[in-house]
């Protein structure tokens, strides 16, 4: 069966632009998180969604923003790229709201 | 600011032994926990998790929860260099209404033949 699977898997942007970032969650799933992993740290909690609502938000700034579509895949959108945005983005999906996490390969960004 | 500590690594051990990693969390509040295994440059790989007090087995890795203390921590037994990675704890917050994760920041291992 198929994994969470995310895209891009690399992306360069510059500071300023707009970036989509896409995610499948495993058949079956319904719930999708996101992360934000820099280099030598844990995954930081972004957006969790189950059911196309928003279940929970980190502590992100406005810029960052999600939804999640009737097929239960899943977009992040980051506004006003900030060098400070350069991460591992990961994208992780169960079959609920609590039940164990899965994590795709994940989308690296980098800010020019 | 609720937080997960794990023990600071690197942490090397040879081929064949047991190798321990530690967490503790702060939010008494916490139901479910995770240990991940992240090879470099790649993402993190759900390996274990836990719900009640005790120990819970599965091949090599043996997770153990200890509320009261709020401490989790993960033995990996017959250690091989394959094992060698970043693993994370990583403790659910949400209680039943969501999932959000927090994690450690990871402890590296480094297993020598």
């Amino acid at each position: 069966d198929a994994g969470v699977t995310q895209s891009p898997t690399h992306l360069i942007k510059t500071r300023g632009q707009h970036v989509t970032l896409r995610c499948s969650p495993i058949s079956g799933h319904k719930s999708v998180s996101w992360y934000q992993q820099v280099l030598g740290q844990g995954p930081q909690f972004i957006f969790q969604y189950y059911e196309k609502e928003e279940r929970g938000r980190g502590n992100f700034p406005d810029r960052f923003s999600a939804r999640q579509f009737p097929n239960y895949s899943s977009e992040l959108n980051v506004n006003a790229l900030l060098l400070g945005d350069s991460a591992l983005y990961l994208c992780a999906s169960s079959l609920r709201v609590n039940q164990p996490q899965h994590f795709g390969d994940g989308t690296r960004l980098s800010i020019l | 600011q609720k937080e997960v500590e794990q023990n600071s690594g690197p942490l090397s051990v040879p081929e064949g032994a047991i190798a321990s990693l530690n967490c503790t969390y702060s939010d008494r509040g916490s139901q479910s926990f995770f240990w991940y295994r992240q090879y470099s440059g790649k993402s993190p790989e759900l390996i274990m998790f836990i719900y009640s007090n005790g120990d819970k087995e599965d091949g090599r890795f043996t997770a153990q929860l200890n509320k009261a203390s709020q401490y989790v921590s993960l033995l990996i037994r017959d250690s091989q260099p394959s094992d060698s990675a970043t693993y994370l704890c990583a403790v659910n917050e949400g209680g039943t209404s969501y999932g959000k994760l927090t994690f450690g920041q990871g402890t590296i291992l480094t297993v020598h033949p």
